[in-house]
């Protein structure tokens, strides 16, 4: 089993949908996550952190579910311009750095218009 | 805001040249590291260093080297380009579990 594994994706939505992808880690001792946003060409970006059962901002939630070992990502009414790649990363427990992050490998994200 | 800068943004290189790809943050950050993205196989780890002369392979170190002789300045060097080092190379830096990245080069190695 990969220690991160997305959704793979690509989720194609109408605009104003509601949309959620999952992100599974296999580490069961990982205390923090994050969620990134990628757009096409770019850099990653940190769209936000998770430390306990959940996080919202705006439109976004990110929950965890430590029982299952997934964190979900949540997009409410969504917009053109959230059409990106969503990175899932997840801190190797007691590593002491960030060293060892664990990347998913993304899940792309097409909003229709 | 935290900036890491990466001089180089589009590159094309010949099989066996010596290739400099430069990071900069400005966040007095610890930690930073070299990435590559490529299609399909996501980030992977190639370098990274936790202080100033130090550094620790990734998941995929070869044919490359790195140097760190000040703590804002990471170089990743790919001592004799081939081919299959063509991608999208990301440097990053953090303090702590959260990371920032630059805006990645581009490599095209003919």
């Amino acid at each position: 089993r990969k220690e991160v594994e997305q959704d793979p994706g690509p989720f194609n939505v109408p605009e104003g949908a509601t949309v959620a992808f999952n992100c599974t880690y296999s580490n069961s001792a990982s205390q923090s996550f994050f969620w990134y946003r990628q757009d096409c060409r770019k850099e990653p970006k940190l769209l936000m952190s998770v430390y306990s059962s959940g996080n919202e901002d705006g439109r976004f939630t990110a929950q965890l579910n430590r029982a299952s070992q997934y964190i979900s990502l949540l997009i409410r009414d969504s917009k053109l311009s959230d059409s990106a790649t969503y990175l899932c990363v997840v801190p190797l427990p007691s590593s002491g750095s960030a060293r060892q992050l664990t990347f998913g490998s993304g899940t792309q994200l097409t909003v229709l218009p | 805001d935290v900036k890491v800068t990466q001089s180089s943004r589009y590159l094309v290189k010949r099989t066996g040249e010596k290739v400099f790809l430069e990071c900069v943050q400005d966040m007095d950050h610890e930690n930073m590291f070299w990435y590559r993205q490529d299609p399909g196989l996501g980030l992977r780890l190639i370098y990274f260093s936790y202080d100033v002369k130090m550094k620790e392979k990734g998941d995929i170190p070869e044919g490359y080297s790195v140097s760190r002789e000040k703590k804002e300045r990471f170089s990743l060097i790919l001592e004799s380009a081939s081919t299959n080092q063509t991608s999208m190379y990301l440097c990053a830096s953090s303090s702590g579990n959260t990371i920032y990245f630059g805006e990645g080069s581009w490599l095209t190695v003919v």
